[in-house]
C-alpha cells in the first residue's frame, strides 16, 4: 500500500522567512496530493492540493510542487506569519480517489 | 465547502464498556466515510473505510471486532469501540469526500479516554 514520508518533523522559522516541508510517496498510482493544516485541538483543514498532471500550484503565500518521477512533493510557505504556526500534513490519494494516506506531520513554529 | 459533524467531541468511559461515535455529513451525501485515529503529536492513521450499505474495509492491524463500523445511511457512519481499554484512548476523527473532488472534509474529532 501507499507510504508517505514527511520531513522535517519540526520546523522553526523567523517571521517573514520561508518554510519548506518535503514529502515522498511510494505508490506511483497516487494522483492527488493534498496538504492539510491542523491547529491544536482542531480538525485538519485543506490548504492546497495538487494533482499528478500538474507540476506546481500556487495560492498567495503557499505553493506546492510535485515531481512525479522522483515521487516527491513539497509545500512552500513564503513570508511566514505567527498564525501559520500549526501542524502540517501532506497526503497522497490513490487513483480511485479512495484512500488518503497521511505523512507524519510537521510542527511549524513561526517566531515573531 | 462541506460540513462533517462528529459526536461526541469527548467521552470518558470505564474499561470494559463500549463507546459509540457518530459521524454525519450535514450538507451532502457520503457513500464512503473514513475513520482515522490520531495519537498525541502524531499523524492521522487510517483505521477503516466505511461503505454505505456494505461492510467496512479495515486497514491492516485494525481489529474489526474491536472497532465496529456501521454506515446505515448516506449521511451517517458510526464507530463503536467495544470493550474499551486504556490503550484505546485516542483522538478519533472521521472524514468524507463531497462529490468527485479529492478534498477530505473532517469532523471535529472525538477524544476518547478510557479509565
Amino acid at each position: 500500500g501507499e507510504n508517505v514520508e514527511q520531513h522535517p518533523s519540526t520546523l522553526s522559522v523567523q517571521e517573514g522567512d520561508s518554510a519548506v516541508i518535503k514529502c515522498t510517496y511510494s505508490d506511483s498510482a497516487s494522483n492527488y496530493f493534498p496538504w492539510y493544516k491542523q491547529e491544536l485541538g482542531k480538525r485538519p483543514q485543506l490548504i492546497i492540493d495538487i494533482r499528478s498532471n500538474v507540476g506546481e500550484k500556487k495560492d498567495q503565500r503557499i505553493a506546492v510542487t510535485l515531481n512525479k518521477t522522483a515521487k516527491h512533493f513539497s509545500l512552500h510557505i513564503t513570508e511566514t506569519q505567527p498564525e501559520d504556526s500549526a501542524v502540517y500534513f501532506c497526503a497522497a490519494t490513490d487513483t480511485g480517489g479512495f484512500k488518503t494516506i497521511f505523512g507524519a506531520g510537521t510542527r511549524l513554529f513561526v517566531k515573531a | 465547502g462541506a460540513v462533517v459533524s462528529q459526536h461526541p467531541s469527548w467521552v470518558i468511559c470505564k474499561s470494559g464498556t463500549s463507546v459509540k461515535i457518530e459521524c454525519r455529513s450535514l450538507d451532502f451525501q457520503a457513500t464512503t466515510m473514513f475513520w482515522y485515529r490520531q495519537f498525541p503529536k502524531q499523524s492521522l492513521m487510517l483505521m477503516a473505510t466505511s461503505n454505505e450499505g456494505s461492510k467496512a474495509t479495515y486497514e491492516q492491524g485494525v481489529e474489526k471486532d474491536k472497532f465496529l463500523i456501521n454506515h446505515a445511511s448516506l449521511t451517517l457512519s458510526t464507530l463503536t469501540v467495544t470493550s474499551a481499554h486504556p490503550e484505546d484512548s485516542s483522538f478519533y476523527i472521521c472524514s468524507a469526500r463531497k462529490g468527485g473532488t479529492g478534498e477530505l472534509f473532517f469532523g471535529e474529532g472525538s477524544r476518547l479516554t478510557v479509565l
